[in-house]
Formats: structure tokens, C-alpha cells, sequence
């Protein structure tokens, strides 16, 4: 099945830093998510990015699908930032099962 | 998005007994999953909880361990039977809405503890 790899693992910044996570899949794929898992558990959508660009605030993604990764990029990061990163990806038509990747967990300084 | 619930929020289970962990939204669905989190790892799909029908299952997972049921459009459950401690995760529901079948999401979890 497809593979799903996301660096750096862990990342620690200073509030107000600027950070970039990748994420590599092994496969062509139809869709793909961001999600942020705070520190209670839960996830949060960030952005819905199957390819091309996005930006939403001080967060913005990129997925160049023909090269089969993402970039999610964090500006000014803030404290509230902190959590686990993951990327998810479905390469099976009609059936929206998605694989997650092995998560970037994050922590910023204040 | 509408709002999923899950219940309960957390539970700390003995050994070999087994536990029903709900999820409902509020409005109608799409599709509907059940995701296993074992601690400091990803997440792993367990099923597909297909209304009025058998889940579908992720290889791994088997019906015997964990019965999925899923009566109606908004509403499933899954039960994690004869627990053992390896079975101490967060479990996930998620769903995909009529209007946007391509994103899922997730409603906030179960953290279950076997001792």
C-alpha cells in the first residue's frame, strides 16, 4: 500500500518562527488533508489540498502532486501551534479511506 | 461542519472486558470510520461502517474484536471486545458530508485504558 512519510519528526521554535513540514507519499493520490491534533486529541482540519496552493492566515500548504509531496507552511508560529501535524492521503477512487503519515510533532517556546 | 460527538470521552477498562464507544452527528453523512491512535503513534484505520451492513475491515482488524455497527445516517458504534492493555488507544470516529465527500472529519475521541 502507499507510504506515507512526514519530516521533520519533531520540531522545536521559538514563538514567532517560521517552519516547513513535508510529507511524502509513495503514490499517486486523489486527495489530501492537513490535520492538527492539539494537545487534548483532537484534530482539526487545516486544509483540504489534493494539489496546488492554499493559505489560510499564518498557515499555507502546497501540494505538488506529479512530485508526490505537501508543504505546510507556519508563519509567526505561536504557542498555541504546539500539537502533532499530520498529513493523510487517499489514492482509491469512491472510497475516501485515507492513509495518515507518521505525524511532525511540534512544540513552540514562548 | 456539523458537530460529531463521541461517547465516552475517556474510561479505564479491566482486562478482558468490553466497552461500546458511540458516535453521532448531527446532521446526515456520507460515510463514516473508526480510527485507532496507539499512544505516541499515527492514526490507523480499523473500518468502514457502512449503513445497515456489515463494516468493511482494514486488514488487521477483524469483526470478532471489534463489531462495528451503524444503524442510521448519523449514528455508529464500535466495540472493543475482550480487552487486553495493547488495546489502550484513542479511537476516532470521522465522517465525510454530503457537500464536501472528499474531507473527512473527526469527532474527538475516546481515550480507553486497559489495566
Amino acid at each position: 500500500g502507499i507510504q506515507v512519510e512526514q519530516s521533520p519528526p519533531d520540531l522545536i521554535l521559538q514563538e514567532g518562527a517560521n517552519s516547513t513540514l513535508r510529507c511524502n507519499f509513495s503514490d499517486s493520490v486523489n486527495n489530501l488533508q492537513w490535520f492538527h491534533q492539539n494537545p487534548w486529541g483532537q484534530l482539526i482540519n487545516l486544509f483540504y489540498i489534493p494539489s496546488g496552493t492554499k493559505q489560510n492566515g499564518r498557515l499555507s500548504a502546497t501540494t505538488v502532486a506529479t512530485e508526490r509531496y505537501s508543504l505546510l507552511y507556519i508563519s509567526s508560529s505561536q504557542t498555541t501551534d504546539s500539537g502533532v501535524y499530520f498529513c493523510a492521503v487517499s489514492s482509491t477512487s469512491g472510497t475516501y479511506k485515507y492513509i495518515f503519515g507518521t505525524g511532525t510533532r511540534l512544540k513552540v517556546l514562548a | 461542519s456539523a458537530v460529531i460527538s463521541q461517547k465516552p470521552s475517556r474510561d479505564i477498562c479491566q482486562r478482558g472486558t468490553s466497552l461500546t464507544i458511540q458516535c453521532q452527528v448531527d446532521s446526515q453523512v456520507t460515510m463514516m470510520f473508526w480510527y485507532r491512535q496507539q499512544p505516541g503513534q499515527s492514526l490507523t484505520l480499523i473500518a468502514t461502517a457502512n449503513q445497515g451492513s456489515e463494516a468493511t475491515y482494514e486488514s488487521g482488524f477483524v469483526i470478532d474484536k471489534f463489531p462495528i455497527s451503524r444503524p442510521n445516517l448519523t449514528f455508529s458504534t464500535l466495540t472493543v471486545s475482550n480487552m487486553s492493555p495493547e488495546d489502550s488507544s484513542i479511537y476516532l470516529c470521522s465522517v465525510t458530508y454530503l457537500d464536501m465527500v472528499y474531507e473527512q472529519y473527526f469527532g474527538p475521541g475516546t481515550r480507553l485504558t486497559v489495566t
